[in-house]
C-alpha cells in the first residue's frame, strides 16, 4: 500500500492527451514539492517533473505537472508510443519521520 | 553529466548482510544527497535512505534498523549495508542522487539483488 495514491493504469490513442493523477495528504503533498518520474520497459526512472511543475533540461513541454492542495497531476499530450511507461509521483513525508514516498505507479499504453 | 553505476554481489543468502556500492563521475559529491532506492520485482519504487556529503544520514523508519550508508568522498563512491535479508529484500537496488530533497535528478543503471539460499 502506497503512502501517494495513483491509478494502476491510463490509456489514450496517439496524438491525445492524458493526465495521471496522485493523491497524497498534508504530511506530504500538502506542504513538499512534487516530483515525477519516467520509468521504461527495462531502464531506470528519469526525472520528468520537479518542484511541482518544473522540466529538467531536455523533457518536452509536451509534460506538465500542477498541484492543487493535498493532490498532484502529470499531464501528458500530443501521445507518442514512446511515452508507453510506468509514471511515478513522488515527495517527502513529514509522518512518521521525514522520508521520500511514492505513489504506487501508473501504466500510460498509447492505443 | 552525473553518472552513476551500482555494484555488488547479484545473491545474497538470507539473513546475511547486503552490501552494493555506488560510483560517482561526472560531477561534485558536495552538496547534494546521496541516495539508494529499490524496486522489487513487478512492484513500485521504495526510498531506503540517503548520506549528504558531510556524513548525515537520513533512513527509511521502516528499514533503519537493518541500514547503514556511508560515504567515501576521496573516491567519490558511497555504500550500502543492509543486513538480515529476507526474500523480501530481492529487489533492483538504484542509487542516485537527491538535488536537495525537491528532486532524484540522476540515477544508476540499478542492480538487481536476489536473496535465496
Amino acid at each position: 500500500q502506497s503512502v501517494l495514491t495513483q491509478p494502476p493504469s491510463v490509456s489514450a490513442a496517439p496524438g491525445q492527451k492524458v493526465t495521471i493523477s496522485c493523491s497524497g495528504s498534508s504530511s506530504n503533498i500538502g506542504n513538499n514539492y512534487v516530483s515525477w518520474y519516467q520509468q521504461l520497459p527495462g531502464a531506470a526512472p528519469k526525472l520528468l517533473i520537479y518542484d511541482n511543475y518544473k522540466r529538467p533540461s531536455g523533457i518536452p513541454d509536451r509534460f506538465s505537472g500542477s498541484t492543487s492542495g493535498t493532490s498532484a497531476t502529470l499531464g501528458i499530450t500530443g501521445l507518442q508510443t514512446g511515452d508507453e511507461a510506468v509514471y511515478y509521483c513522488a515527495t517527502w513525508d513529514f509522518s512518521l519521520s521525514v522520508h521520500w514516498v511514492f505513489g504506487g505507479g501508473t501504466r500510460l499504453t498509447v492505443l | 553529466q552525473v553518472q552513476m553505476q551500482e555494484s555488488g554481489p547479484g545473491l545474497v543468502k538470507p539473513s546475511e548482510t547486503l552490501s552494493l556500492t555506488c560510483s560517482v563521475s561526472g560531477g561534485s559529491i558536495s552538496g547534494f544527497y546521496w541516495t539508494w532506492l529499490r524496486q522489487p520485482p513487478g512492484k513500485g519504487l521504495e526510498w531506503i535512505g540517503h548520506i549528504y556529503n558531510t556524513g548525515t544520514t537520513k533512513y527509511n523508519p521502516f528499514l533503519k534498523s537493518r541500514i547503514t550508508i556511508s560515504l567515501d568522498t576521496s573516491k567519490k563512491q558511497f555504500s550500502l549495508r543492509l543486513s538480515s535479508v529476507t526474500t523480501a529484500d530481492t529487489a533492483v537496488y538504484y542509487c542516485a542522487r537527491d538535488n536537495g530533497v525537491t528532486a532524484i535528478d540522476f540515477w544508476g543503471q540499478g542492480t538487481l539483488v536476489t536473496v535465496s539460499s
